[in-house]
């Protein structure tokens, strides 16, 4: 699986957009771009994924370049309990198989 | 929506004790995987089963076993443990290639 690239940590105002960046420049055809996000000490949970198209969910949306090299997660309006890790994670095929977190981005919304 | 559910929440043993870890799956999934997450660490991936078989090894000691049973719930064995092994353990089921979801975790203190 290719190799992920986050900030390690970013601040962000509660109500304003949060956009999280990820490099995943070694990314291969057939790999998918995954975000996942751990509130503290609870289990990680699934945001978003997407192939090459921009991918919206009623928790995010999800931005990738045309040349696939790296993706942008937006949470439209930051709340406080969008306090969490966000991992960033590419994997081959559909979303299931192990996942390998990496140094997540440590986002902190603020009031 | 029923989740993945593990038990225990908490577990407390000493050193070269044994510790059986028990994870429940979203009903119908077919996928069950374990993660480790150390003190400040991201999850590590240990192992997994697809249709009670093993499916894919990670970074799990040769102390630790685990196993899926015909009811598809699976349980991680850990023996002689070691004050290292404290840390969080999620389970995580999967159905092919939809959801993808964590438990809550048990958190095991080795003293």
């Amino acid at each position: 699986d290719a190799k992920t690239t986050q900030p390690p940590s970013m601040d962000c105002a509660e109500g304003r957009a949060a956009n999280l960046p990820c490099n995943h420049s070694t990314i291969s055809g057939n790999e998918y771009v995954y975000w996942y996000r751990q509130i503290h000490s609870q289990g990680p949970q699934y945001i978003i994924h997407g192939l090459k198209n921009n991918e919206t969910n009623e928790m995010a949306s999800l931005i990738i370049t045309e040349d696939r090299k790296s993706s942008t997660l937006i949470l439209p309006h930051a709340t406080l309990r969008d306090t969490a890790v966000y991992y960033c994670i590419v994997k081959k095929g559909t979303n299931a198989g192990k996942s390998t977190f990496g140094d997540g981005t440590t986002l902190t919304v603020k009031p | 929506a029923a989740g993945v559910i593990q038990s225990p929440r908490h577990l407390i043993k000493e050193k070269r004790e044994t510790a059986t870890l028990k994870c429940y799956p979203i009903p119908r999934h077919d996928t069950v995987y374990w993660y480790q997450q150390g003190p400040g660490q991201d999850p590590q991936f240990l192992i997994s089963f697809y249709e009670k078989m093993q499916s894919d090894k990670g970074s799990i000691p040769d102390r630790f076993s685990a196993q899926q049973f015909s009811d598809y719930h699976s349980e991680l064995n850990m023996s002689s443990l070691e004050l290292g092994d404290s840390a969080l353990y999620f389970c995580a089921s999967s159905l092919r290639s939809y959801g993808y979801t964590f438990g809550s975790g048990t958190r095991l203190t080795v003293v």
